[in-house]
């Protein structure tokens, strides 16, 4: 099985400043179609997990443009620009260019 | 609008079943594949299983392999989960979620409690 390893598994940022959350794969994500199979997941309390990035850099439907993705290979980074109150939560990096899908640990973001 | 919305969760004694249901509106459901993923208290999301948009194939985590069948209705727009011989460890929020690859949509999840 292909091993998501987050970090921080913690984050606690002052609204208007930036964060960044690393996510590292045990196995290449790169797919013989020349495309990287990394998607970021925010779960909000009480909610489901909602989509925010696919394919390590591509942001879904309504996605703040503050979020970015970044990375290749087995190296992946997510960035929010200037975080917000909305944005607390716990973030997920998954693959799924192999099964089983996996998901890293997680990291919690909460606001200073 | 896309929903998926899940059903069937409840508290199940050790060893018990339970079905959970997913009903899916606003896409054609005959052309996405399928997942269920969860959530344990003081956890992070599991992938559970994942189902093929014709119901041809199915995929699951060794942690529920044998005891757990996914399977779909795709006149009915509604994905299934047929847990059986449920252990304490499968206590979790059970969401389904749309797509073959990073799911897209995801419904509310329901809560499954295995307990005596």
């Amino acid at each position: 099985d292909i091993v998501m390893t987050q970090t921080p598994l913690s984050l606690s940022v002052t609204p208007g400043q930036p964060a960044s959350i690393s996510c590292k794969s045990s196995q290449s994500l790169l797919g013989s179609d020349g495309k990287t199979y990394l998607y970021w997941y925010l779960q909000k309390p009480g909610q489901p997990p909602q989509l925010l990035i696919y394919e390590v850099s591509n942001r879904f439907s309504g996605v703040p443009d503050r979020f970015s993705g970044s990375g290749s290979g087995t190296d992946f980074t997510l960035k929010i620009s200037r975080v917000e109150a909305e944005d607390v939560g716990v973030y997920y990096c998954m693959q799924t260019i192999h099964l089983p899908r996996t998901f890293g640990q997680g990291t919690k973001l909460e606001i200073k | 609008e896309v929903q998926v919305l899940e059903s069937g969760g409840g508290l199940v004694q050790p060893g018990g079943s339970l079905r959970l249901s997913c009903a899916a509106s606003g896409f054609t459901f005959s052309n996405y594949a399928m997942n269920w993923v969860r959530r344990a208290p003081g956890k992070g999301l599991a992938w559970v299983s994942l189902i093929s948009s014709t119901g041809g194939s199915t995929y699951y985590a060794d942690s529920v392999r044998g005891r757990f069948t996914i399977s779909r209705d795709n006149s009915q727009n509604t994905l299934y989960l047929q847990m059986n011989s449920l252990r304490a460890e499968d206590t979790a929020i059970y969401y389904c979620a749309k797509g073959w690859l990073g799911p897209d949509y995801w419904g509310q999840g329901t809560l499954v409690t295995v307990s005596s």
